[in-house]
């Protein structure tokens, strides 16, 4: 069965980087667009892009761009969000979601358990 | 960019029927997808392309879409309902996802 499992929860302090994983398991890891998703505390959901684990080729939402990357390796069947310079208003839970197989109007049927990210000095 | 309105709360009694709203200009045009969150779990897709819905959940759940509104029905609501929904499109002219801001279901 699919299964995303993601990293535990980390504590960092500003200006710090952290690195969240997500590894795969029951599916060809390469044939499914990866998404990440941001939740802020009592807030909603919020789209922060994807990436292509065919080309490697990455989506970056508004917002997302500059201090966040996405990554993979096709050996650990792994996604990877890096976040940089961290911010206060970085704190949220970030969540792993894997689309259907279907186009860019494509749903994620597939989700991380979440990896909380607590930006505090 | 393209607007997703929800409301922020609905309530029903147990036995009744839930009606969430996804409000967008012309989001009839375009498929919506709808997932479920309970408190301190991942969300769950509960309807694709507007009213599919995969496999597990109960045919309690439906989905439209026409016009400007999207809805996702809940029929003889349970407590076990009880949770937030999101809606979620492709909006072709950013090339970005949207989603909702969420709606939190009650049930009395």
């Amino acid at each position: 069965q699919v299964q995303l499992v993601q990293s535990g929860s980390e504590l960092k302090k500003p200006g710090a980087s952290v690195k969240v994983s997500c590894k795969a398991s029951g599916y060809t890891f390469t044939s499914f667009i990866m998404n990440w998703v941001r939740q802020a505390p009592g807030q909603g959901l919020e789209w922060m892009g994807w990436i292509n684990t065919n080309t490697g080729n990455p989506t970056y939402a508004q917002g997302f761009t500059g201090r966040f990357v996405f990554s993979f390796d096709t050996s650990v069947s792994t996604a990877y969000l890096q976040i940089s310079s961290l911010k206060a208003e970085d704190t949220a839970v970030y969540y792993c979601a894997r689309d259907g197989y279907c186009g860019a109007d494509c749903y994620s049927d597939y989700w991380g358990q979440g990896t909380l990210v607590t930006v505090s000095s | 960019s393209y607007v997703l309105t929800q409301p922020p709360s609905v309530s029903v009694a147990p036995g009744k029927t839930a009606r969430i709203t996804c409000g967008g200009n012309n989001i009839g045009k375009k498929s919506v997808h709808w997932y479920q969150q309970k408190p301190g779990q991942a969300p769950v897709l509960v309807i694709y392309y507007d009213s599919d819905r995969p496999s597990g959940i109960p045919e309690r759940l439906s989905g439209s879409n026409s016009g400007d509104t999207a809805t996702l029905t809940i029929s003889r609501v349970e407590a076990g309902d009880e949770a937030d929904y999101y809606c979620q499109v492709w909006d072709s002219s950013s090339e970005h996802r949207v989603f909702g801001g969420g709606t939190k279901l009650t049930v009395l």
